[in-house]
C-alpha cells in the first residue's frame, strides 16, 4: 500500500497569515492527488485534485503544487473560515490512502 | 444542486449486522461512482471501496473486503453499505462520497467532490 505522510499535524496560525502543508508519498502517485477540508462535526470538502486544480468554488487563495512523492497545499493570508483540519488522498493504486492529516487551529 | 442524504444513527449490538444508506439526487446517478469512508472518533480518513451505480461493479480495500458490502438501487437512486460482524472498532462515521473523474491528456485523475452528511454508528452492548 502506498503510505501518505502528512505534516504537519497540526499547526497554530493568525488569520492573514501564508500556510503550507506537505503531503509525502511512498512512492510515486503521479500527481494523482486531492486535498481536502474538514470542519469540526462536518463532512470533509474537496479542496484541490489532480494536485493542482481547484474543485469548484474554492477561494483563489488556496493552491496546490507538487509532483512525483511530494506535494503541498497552500493557503495565503488565511481566513476565520479556513481553521479545522485538512487531508490529502492518493488515488494511484488501491487502497487510495487518506494523509494523517493537519489540524490548523487560531493562534 | 448534487445532494447525498445518508441515513440516520446507528446503535448495534457486538456481533450484529448493519446496513445504511446514502440517496443521491441532483446528478445521474449512474454516471459516477460512489464511494465509502471511515472516520472513528477523533481521528484521520479511511477509504472502504466504491462502487459503480451503472453496472454494480465494486471495489474495495483488502482491509474491508467481509466486513463491507456494497450495493445500489438504479430505481431509487441509493448507494447502501452493510457492516457486518460488528465490533467496537466498527464505531465510526461513516461518509459516503461521489466519485470524480477528470482526464487530462488521457490520464485519468480522481478524487471525492460531494460527500454525504456521514452516519454515525456505535457498536455498545
Amino acid at each position: 500500500d502506498i503510505q501518505m505522510t502528512q505534516s504537519p499535524a497540526s499547526l497554530s496560525v493568525s488569520v492573514g497569515e501564508t500556510v503550507t502543508i506537505t503531503c509525502r508519498a511512498s512512492e510515486n502517485i503521479y500527481s494523482n492527488l486531492a486535498w481536502y477540508q474538514q470542519k469540526q462535526g462536518k463532512s470533509p470538502q474537496l479542496l484541490v485534485y489532480a494536485a493542482t486544480n481547484l474543485a469548484d468554488g474554492v477561494p483563489s487563495r488556496f493552491s496546490g503544487s507538487g509532483s512525483g512523492t511530494q506535494y503541498s497545499l497552500k493557503i495565503n493570508s488565511l481566513q476565520s473560515e479556513d481553521f479545522g483540519s485538512y487531508y490529502c488522498q492518493h488515488f494511484w493504486g488501491t487502497p487510495w490512502t487518506f494523509g494523517g492529516g493537519t489540524k490548523l487551529e487560531i493562534k | 444542486e448534487v445532494q447525498l442524504q445518508q441515513s440516520g444513527p446507528e446503535l448495534v449490538k457486538p456481533g450484529a449486522s448493519v446496513k445504511m444508506s446514502c440517496k443521491a439526487s441532483g446528478y445521474t446517478f449512474t454516471s459516477y461512482v460512489m464511494h465509502w469512508v471511515k472516520q472513528k472518533p477523533g481521528q484521520g480518513l479511511e477509504w472502504i471501496g466504491y462502487i459503480n451505480p451503472y453496472n454494480d461493479g465494486t471495489k474495495y480495500n483488502e482491509k474491508f473486503k467481509g466486513k463491507a458490502t456494497l450495493t445500489s438501487d438504479k430505481s431509487s437512486s441509493t448507494a447502501y453499505m452493510e457492516l457486518s460482524s460488528l465490533t467496537s472498532e466498527d464505531s465510526a462515521v461513516y461518509y459516503c462520497a461521489r466519485g470524480l473523474i477528470t482526464t487530462v491528456v488521457a490520464v485519468d485523475y480522481y478524487a471525492m467532490d460531494y460527500w454525504g452528511q456521514g452516519t454515525s454508528v456505535t457498536v455498545s452492548s
